[in-house]
C-alpha cells in the first residue's frame, strides 16, 4: 500500500525568508504523480504545485518549487520570499497515474507553517 | 463557475441523529469523492463514484452512505451520527480517476456530533 509522510507537524519562517516542508512516500509503482496542497484558515483546499513521475524535471510556480528524488522517494516543497498569506496547512498528496476507479489521493498528515513578519 | 459546493459548511447533531452533507459540481466531472480531516491523521476517502449509479467504499466507510443519482450530485449520508464522526467533510471531484486529473474540493463542512 502507498503512504505518505510529512514528518514536521509545524514550520516557522521569517517574511521573505525561504522555507522548506519535507514529504517522503512509499510506492511500488513506477508511474504516479505528487501534489502539493495548500489549506488556508478558510479550509480551502487549494492545489500549490503538481510533479509527474516520469519528468525529472522539478515543477516550479512562481515561488513554490519541488525538489523531486524518485530514487528516494523524496518530494519536498520549497517557498522563497514567504509571504504573510503562505500561513497554512500543506498537505503532500500522492496520486498513480492508472489504477482505475480505486485511485485515491493519498494524504500526508500536514504541515503547519506559521510566517513570522 | 460554482466548481464544487458543499452545504451545509456547519453542521451540530445529537448522537444517533441522521443528516444529509450535500455536494453538487457543475464541471461535468465523472469522478467524485467525499474525504473526511481529522487533527493528525490528513484526509481520508470514505467514498467515492466513477459516474452516475456506480459508488464504491473508500478507506473509512463505516456509518456513511452515498449514491450518485446523477453526474452532478454526491450526496453524504449519515445514518446515526456518532462522536466519532466529528470532522470536517470534503467533497472533490476530477474528469476521470486517473493521476493526471486534479481533485478539485469544496470548501468543506465541519460536523459536530455531540
Amino acid at each position: 500500500a502507498q503512504t505518505v509522510t510529512q514528518s514536521q507537524p509545524e514550520m516557522s519562517v521569517q517574511e521573505a525568508e525561504t522555507v522548506t516542508l519535507s514529504c517522503t512516500y512509499d510506492t511500488s509503482e513506477s508511474d504516479y504523480y505528487l501534489f502539493w496542497y495548500k489549506q488556508p484558515p478558510s479550509r480551502q483546499m487549494i492545489l500549490v504545485i503538481r510533479q509527474e513521475a516520469y519528468k525529472q524535471q522539478n515543477a516550479t510556480e512562481n515561488r513554490f518549487s519541488v525538489n523531486f528524488q524518485k530514487a528516494a522517494k523524496s518530494f519536498s516543497l520549497k517557498i522563497s520570499d514567504s509571504q504573510l498569506g503562505d500561513a497554512a496547512m500543506y498537505f503532500c498528496a500522492y496520486r498513480r497515474r492508472y489504477g482505475g476507479a480505486t485511485n485515491k489521493l493519498i494524504f500526508g498528515t500536514g504541515t503547519l507553517l506559521a510566517v513570522q513578519p | 463557475n460554482a466548481g464544487v459546493t458543499q452545504t451545509p459548511k456547519f453542521q451540530v447533531l445529537k448522537t444517533g441523529q441522521s443528516m444529509t452533507l450535500q455536494c453538487a459540481q457543475d464541471m461535468n466531472h465523472e469522478y467524485m469523492s467525499w474525504y473526511r480531516q481529522d487533527p493528525g491523521m490528513g484526509l481520508r476517502l470514505i467514498h467515492y463514484s466513477v459516474g452516475a449509479g456506480i459508488t464504491d467504499q473508500g478507506e473509512v466507510p463505516n456509518g456513511y452512505n452515498v449514491s450518485r443519482s446523477t453526474t452532478e450530485d454526491f450526496p453524504l449520508r449519515l445514518l446515526s451520527a456518532a462522536p466519532s464522526q466529528t470532522s470536517v467533510y470534503f467533497c472533490a471531484s476530477s474528469y476521470g480517476a486517473g493521476g493526471a486529473n486534479v481533485l478539485t474540493f469544496g470548501a468543506g463542512s465541519r460536523l459536530t456530533v455531540l
